[in-house]
């Protein structure tokens, strides 16, 4: 069936370092959405790309979408301890359909 | 402006038992959701209302799930009879109207409610 993949599952960082996530759609998406969830919190709404190659930036967050449509990436740029959380892109599939997130942890 | 309110925010229930969650939307948000949050994993709708109609309930089990919004504001998601594979974090979600065409709505979640089955 449709799904939404990412990849890595989880990775352990220090301060200071980048961090990437990928996500990868079965099908060519409209439109993609990322969004955060801190331990223990709700998924809280990042940004929403709509172009075939579009890159948008927030502070030192970098969201890019695919040629094709069917993947996308977010990229930390030196990572901070407030960065903590599971990142979660979702595609409108046959519904709004989310990945299964990557867990970032950032050690001081 | 408050958040997406819901309630109880923890339960605790033996399988075979029924379970309700309540939700309250933003204010002036016409669409509102369900989701189930299965640890380790990303959230799965389970149900969409428009107002007071369904938009999309495909995912919902409806042999032991129910969800209603009678007056188009606040709605409930009851479970019944609860199995052990229900436990698991059952988020609430409005959006607010006049989504642009090709655009997906916003999600603006709940705290969610953390619901585990013995």
């Amino acid at each position: 069936g449709q799904q939404v993949m990412q990849i890595p599952q989880y990775q352990h960082v220090q301060e200071g370092e980048d961090f990437t996530t990928y996500c990868n759609s079965s099908t060519t998406l409209s439109n993609i959405q990322w969004y955060k969830q801190r331990p223990g919190g709700h998924p809280v709404f990042l940004i929403q790309l709509v172009k075939s190659g579009e890159v948008k930036k927030q502070k030192r967050l970098t969201f890019q979408f695919g040629e094709a449509k069917k993947n996308s990436s977010l990229h930390i740029t030196a990572t901070q301890t407030t960065d903590v959380g599971t990142y979660f892109c979702a595609g409108p599939l046959s519904t709004l359909t989310f990945g299964k997130g990557t867990m970032l942890l950032v050690s001081p | 402006e408050a958040g997406v309110a819901q309630s109880p925010r923890y339960k605790i229930i033996e399988k075979r038992q029924s379970v309700a969650f309540w939700c309250n939307p933003i204010s002036g948000h016409a669409t509102l959701y369900w989701y189930q949050q299965i640890l380790g994993q990303g959230p799965k709708l389970l149900i969409q209302f428009q107002n007071n109609g369904v938009v999309d309930d495909s995912q919902l089990p409806k042999d032991r799930f129910s969800a209603e919004r009678l007056k188009g504001v606040d709605s409930t998601l009851k479970i019944q009879p609860a199995k052990l594979e229900d436990s698991a974090v059952y988020l609430c979600a409005s959006s607010p109207p006049g989504g642009l065409a090709g655009l997906t709505d916003t999600q603006y979640f709940g705290p969610g409610t953390r619901l585990t089955v013995l």
